[in-house]
């Protein structure tokens, strides 16, 4: 079955920068777009951002973009987010996921990581 | 940016009881090349990974109870629990994936009453 597993979180100071990786089982990913989503302690799902099953297409919020990169090893089965400049407000859960087929799931987000804690704090 | 919108933010149902739940999108979501409302909804109990419910507004995912069903068009959506379940007790989000960036609802809290 799918397996996402994510790491790479930790507590880090304002400024810092932090990469993330989330390993990958049980499905082809070099034919599936991934997504990160990030949830603040206590609060709602936030996208953060996406990337294409050949990494030609990437996306990100407004909130990350010009700091966080998203990209990806198809041979590796990894896909990684490059957090530089984290702020207080980036504290959050980042959870890797994967965008399902339109002919299965609708192009949704159809698998979850457990997801990694990043702490920004001085 | 396409805002979801969910009503209420929390909710109080008996076991066996009718739960819903409303989600207004700010602007259609509807894919012209399918027909289909690009709407998702997720379950997320404590300490865990949202789970997917539905998608395309009204599609169960492959083994999600048939007591699930969503519904709606255009601008507003519908997930219902037709009989609660104690296993249901969660946070409830929907989702749009129509358009960058892709929003979510602010979640909806379900408990038994």
């Amino acid at each position: 079955q799918v397996q996402l597993v994510e790491s790479g979180g930790g507590v880090v100071q304002p400024g810092r920068s932090l990469r993330l990786s989330c390993k990958t089982s049980g499905f082809d990913f070099s034919i599936y777009g991934m997504h990160w989503v990030r949830q603040a302690p206590g609060k709602g799902l936030e996208w953060v951002a996406y990337i294409s099953y050949d990494a030609i297409y990437k996306d990100s919020a407004d909130s990350v973009k010009g700091r966080f990169t998203i990209s990806r090893d198809n041979p590796e089965n990894t896909l990684y987010l490059q957090m530089n400049n984290l702020r207080t407000e980036d504290t959050a859960v980042y959870y890797c996921t994967k965008k399902g087929a339109s002919v299965t799931t609708g192009g949704s987000i159809d698998s979850w990581g457990q997801g990694t804690l990043v702490t920004v704090s001085s | 940016d396409i805002v979801m919108t969910q009503s209420p933010d929390s909710l109080a149902v008996s076991l066996g009881e009718r739960a819903t739940i409303n989600c207004k999108s700010s602007q259609r979501v509807l894919h012209s090349s399918n027909n289909k409302d690009y709407v998702a909804w997720y379950q997320q109990k404590p300490g865990q990974p949202p789970k997917l419910l539905i998608y395309w507004a009204s599609t169960r995912e492959s083994g999600v109870p048939n007591r699930f069903s969503g519904s709606g068009s255009g601008t507003d959506f519908t997930l219902t629990i037709s009989s609660l379940q104690a296993e249901d007790v969660a946070v409830y989000y929907c989702h749009q994936y129509f358009s960058s960036p892709y929003t979510f609802g602010q979640g909806t809290k379900l408990e038994i009453k």
